[in-house]
């Protein structure tokens, strides 16, 4: 079955300090891979995709991710954190399962930024 | 921008009573999901609706039924609420399923329900 992993539940950093947040997922074929951001009492939003091309994309507020498909990773980075980016991050992939595309969301890793 | 409302942020039920979540969506998209979000757990699938009067179950959705009558709503439905669903439940839309952009989900406030 389809699965996603991330690493850390929990994190907390220094303003900044740099941030990588690990990703890998479980699935042999085309994949599109996102991070999604929740702000405390915000929505759930995309903080970056990719679907093909570069695989390493950039997103908004400074934040990046690799894709190495040999990995089946797509880690999120950003070189130096700021109190405002605690949030819940959310790694998801996108593949073809038995029923069609689906979109499998890992856990989410709470980030906490001391000021 | 694409908005997606749930009707309400904050529930509370007793054990038993039937209860509605509501969710509208404004971009005319065609995919609509509930999950659960749990800590620890991450967001989970109970129900999706790719078009209207269609509903596929998801990862967890014993205990819930979902309807869709119109294109822009997508209402779940807690027949008989127990305390294990107490939860945040959250609403999403996507345009398409396939590998394009169309599949960026968007998501609604969220709605922490209470059962007692």
């Amino acid at each position: 079955a389809q699965s996603v992993s991330q690493h850390n539940h929990h994190v907390i950093l220094s303003e900044a300090a740099s941030l990588e947040l690990g990703c890998n997922y479980s699935y042999g074929g085309t994949v599109n891979l996102f991070w999604y951001v929740q702000y405390p009492g915000q929505h759930l939003q995309l903080l970056l995709k990719y679907f093909s091309g570069d695989p390493l994309v950039k997103g908004i507020k400074g934040f990046e991710a690799e894709f190495i498909k040999s990995k089946f990773s797509f880690n999120l980075r950003k070189p130096s954190v700021q109190w405002s980016d605690t949030a819940e991050y959310f790694c998801a992939v996108n593949a073809r399962g038995t029923g069609g595309f689906k979109t499998i969301f890992g856990a989410g890793t709470r980030l906490f930024v001391k000021a | 921008d694409v908005k997606v409302t749930q009707s309400s942020r904050y529930l509370v039920k007793r054990t038993g009573e039937k209860v509605f979540l509501e969710c509208v969506q404004d971009m005319d998209h065609e995919n609509m999901f509930w999950y659960r979000q749990d800590p620890g757990l991450g967001l989970r699938l109970i129900y999706f609706s790719y078009d209207v009067k269609m509903k596929e179950k998801g990862d967890i959705p014993e205990g819930y039924s979902v309807s869709r009558e119109k294109k822009e709503r997508f209402s779940l439905i807690l027949e008989s609420a127990s305390t294990n669903q107490t939860s945040m439940y959250l609403c999403a839309s996507s345009l398409d399923r396939g590998t394009s952009t169309k599949n960026i989900q968007y998501f609604g406030a969220g709605t922490r329900l209470s059962v007692l």
